[in-house]
């Protein structure tokens, strides 16, 4: 069945520094991996999505993620923390056609 | 586009008591999620449509919650009788087809307390 795990339920960085939130999957098949983004008080927006075409995907507000097949992982990073992107993050796998099961959640802080 | 339309934002009942919970998808989008999300469990699927039509209902926690889709743009959930342990906020998502090509759109939730 697939699945996915978010390593670290909180993350903390400094504005300006690497942000990078961790998500593996597990599944038997080629997978659908999406990364979402929720900041309070409202529904989660997609911010990429990696549908079997190219392994390195762009998202919206200069987030990106890479799927390595090898280590069955799709990080999320993003060069340069801004104080905006403080928010929980999820990684999904689609499983079933659309059903997307959702990880726990890292929720990330940016510090001054 | 307005995007996916939830009401109530917030709702507060007492036990015991029928909640309904609505949802308007974006217009040509085929397939409808509803979610639950706690802190317990996080992110759960109740149930989901596709062409308002019931695929898979087996994420509804028991036959207190039922969901319907009358047409393309309009759907509820609905919990008779409500309890404390329903407290939650409520997601409805929208998708363009069944693909997975395909990532949702979700509304802002409705936040339910049962007290």
């Amino acid at each position: 069945a697939q699945s996915v795990t978010q390593l670290g339920s909180h993350v903390s960085v400094s504005e300006g520094a690497l942000v990078l939130l961790r998500c593996n999957y597990s599944s038997s098949v080629p997978p659908y991996l999406f990364w979402y983004v929720q900041y309070p008080n409202q529904g989660l927006q997609l911010l990429l999505k990696y549908t079997s075409a190219a392994t390195l995907v762009k998202g919206i507000n200069g987030f990106e993620a890479e799927f390595k097949k090898s280590e069955t992982s799709f990080h999320l990073t993003k060069p340069s923390a801004h104080m905006s992107d403080a928010a929980e993050y999820f990684c999904a796998v689609a499983r079933g056609g659309n059903k997307l099961t959702f990880g726990t959640g890292t929720q990330l802080k940016v510090e001054l | 586009d307005a995007g996916v339309i939830q009401s109530p934002r917030h709702e507060v009942t007492e036990m015991g008591q029928e909640v309904t919970l609505r949802c308007k998808p974006i217009s040509g989008h085929n397939s409808l999620f509803w979610y639950r999300q706690t802190m317990m469990r996080g992110l759960e699927l109740l149930i989901y449509f596709n062409n308002n039509v019931p695929i898979d209902d087996s994420g509804m926690p028991e036959d207190r919650f039922s969901a319907k889709m009358p047409n393309a743009s309009f759907s509820t959930l609905k919990i008779q009788p409500s309890e404390p342990r329903d407290s939650a906020v409520y997601f409805c998502a929208s998708s363009l087809d069944w693909s997975p090509n395909y990532g949702y759109t979700f509304g802002s939730g409705t936040r339910l307390t049962v007290v």
